[in-house]
């Protein structure tokens, strides 16, 4: 019964760099999201993989940010030439869109980037 | 203006007070979703509501669609709810979520 796990939970890089976060939601979970949280700020939505649908990528502030999720399951976030802005806590949640529970999300620890 | 407005931003009080924090929002909504941000970061889902009330222990949540608002309650508070309170909306239409800001509440003993 694991949750949704995240990694790597902390991530330290340098201007430049690019970087990738990973998530793995809760088993059978169709639905998946990013989030950020920048310090002292509220959560940002970036992106929703539901199924096989194509992704919503509303929420992503810039081109050099994109995610892929692989057979409906783990996710990975890419930050490309990452920016001292880009330091936050990115938090990846999951939800089961069939039977009860419908909607609630379950969140996983996040992973914090620092962004030197 | 944010689409999500959550008051107030920081609330105190001692251990056994009824504690209100409300979210007023101003779009469309299919759903309304309360969050808790425990300090080490962690975020838990309490609710999610798209109409009249839910209790959990000793949490209550409300929503008046008409209004675009809704409430948060917790009942003879504990030192162990001290935490950042979020809510957030998704916007009809999408499958996206829209937070407020938060509420820090500290409940002392």
């Amino acid at each position: 019964g694991a949750g949704v796990s995240q990694s790597p939970s902390n991530k330290v890089t340098e201007k430049g760099k690019d970087v990738e976060l990973r998530c793995d939601p809760i088993s059978g979970h169709t639905a998946l999201y990013w989030y950020r949280q920048s310090l002292g700020q509220g959560l940002e939505f970036l992106i929703y993989f539901q199924g096989n649908s194509a992704p919503d990528k509303s929420g992503l502030p810039s081109d050099r940010f994109s995610a892929e999720r692989t057979g409906g399951s783990v996710s990975t976030l890419t930050i490309q030439r990452t920016q001292q802005e880009d330091s936050a806590v990115y938090l990846c949640a999951s939800s089961n869109t069939r039977g009860l529970n419908q909607e609630t999300q379950y969140f996983g620890p996040g992973t914090r980037l620092l962004v030197l | 203006k944010n689409e999500v407005e959550q008051s107030p931003q920081n609330l105190t009080a001692q251990e056994g007070e009824f504690i209100t924090i409300n979210c007023s929002y101003s779009v469309g909504i299919s759903a309304l979703h309360w969050l808790q941000q425990h300090p080490g970061g962690g975020i838990v889902s309490l609710f999610m509501l798209s109409s009249g009330k839910k209790k959990h222990g000793r949490l209550i949540a409300t929503i008046n669609i008409q209004e675009k608002h809704s409430s948060l309650h917790i009942t003879a508070s504990h030192p162990r709810d001290s935490a950042v309170y979020i809510c957030a909306v998704r916007q009809r239409g999408t499958d996206k979520l829209i937070f407020g800001t938060g509420t820090r509440l500290q409940v002392f003993p």
